[in-house]
C-alpha cells in the first residue's frame, strides 16, 4: 500500500542551524502539507502546497520556514534558524484529490533544538 | 479564529461498548469534517470524513454532522481495546485544515 515517506526520523540540531525536513508523498498525489504536533498539544497547520506554489499557510509558518518540491517526489520543509520553541513533531501530508479531502500523513520527523 | 474543540477526556468505556466523541467547531465556512486516530507517538490515521449533514457509515464508526449546531460526533460501535488511542477531530477551509486537541478514549477489556 503506497505511503507517505519522511526523513530523518529524529533530528537534533543546535539552535540558530538550519535544518531541512524531508518528505516523499504519495506519488501520484497533488496536495502536500507539513504540520507539527509539539508535545501533548494539537496538530498544527503550517503550509499546503499545491501546483509547485504555496496554496495557504499558518500564522506559524514565518519567514524562517519555507518549502519546496525539489523534483518529482519529494517535498521538503526549511528552517532557517532554529528557536528551542520549533521543537516538536512535524508530519508531511499527501492528498491525492481535493474532492475527497483524505489526506495520508508520514510518520513524522521529531525535531529536538537545543 | 478557526477553532475545533474537543473534550480532552479521558473517555473509557468496557470493551463492546458504544464510545462517543465529539466536536464543535467555529468557522461555518469549514466545508469538510474528519476524523482522525492518533496511537502514542505515531501519525494520525484517518478514519472518516464527512461534509453533508447527517450521519455516514463506515463499519463500526459512524460520523455525524450538525451544519446548524456545528458539531461533529464519532461513534464507535463494539468498542476494542485496539481502539484506546486519542481522537482528533478536524475540518478544512480550502486548503487550510484545523484539528482538535484530541480525546484520549481508552477501552477496558
Amino acid at each position: 500500500e503506497p505511503e507517505v515517506t519522511q526523513t530523518p526520523s529524529h533530528q537534533v540540531t543546535q539552535m540558530g542551524q538550519e535544518v531541512i525536513l524531508r518528505c516523499v508523498p504519495i506519488s501520484n498525489h497533488l496536495y502536500f502539507y507539513w504540520y507539527r504536533q509539539i508535545l501533548g498539544q494539537k496538530v498544527e497547520f503550517l503550509v499546503s502546497f499545491y501546483n509547485n506554489e504555496i496554496s495557504e499557510k499558518s500564522e506559524i509558518f514565518d519567514d524562517q520556514f519555507s518549502v519546496e518540491r525539489p523534483d518529482g517526489s519529494n517535498f521538503t520543509l526549511k528552517i532557517r534558524s532554529t528557536k528551542l520553541e520549533d521543537s516538536a513533531m512535524y508530519f508531511c501530508a499527501s492528498m491525492g484529490d481535493s474532492s475527497y479531502n483524505e489526506q495520508f500523513f508520514g510518520p513524522g520527523t521529531r525535531l529536538t533544538v537545543l | 479564529q478557526k477553532e475545533v474543540e474537543q473534550n480532552s477526556g479521558p473517555l473509557s468505556v468496557p470493551e463492546g461498548a458504544i464510545a462517543s466523541l465529539n466536536c464543535t467547531y467555529s468557522d461555518r465556512g469549514s466545508q469538510s469534517f474528519f476524523w482522525y486516530r492518533q496511537y502514542s507517538g505515531k501519525s494520525p490515521e484517518l478514519i472518516m470524513f464527512i461534509y453533508s449533514n447527517g450521519d455516514k457509515e463506515d463499519g463500526r464508526f459512524t460520523a455525524q454532522l450538525n451544519k446548524a449546531s456545528q458539531y461533529v460526533s464519532l461513534l464507535i460501535r463494539d468498542s476494542q481495546p485496539s481502539d484506546s488511542a486519542t481522537y482528533l477531530c478536524g475540518s478544512n477551509t480550502g486548503n487550510q485544515f484545523y484539528f482538535g486537541t484530541g480525546t484520549s478514549l481508552t477501552v477496558i477489556p
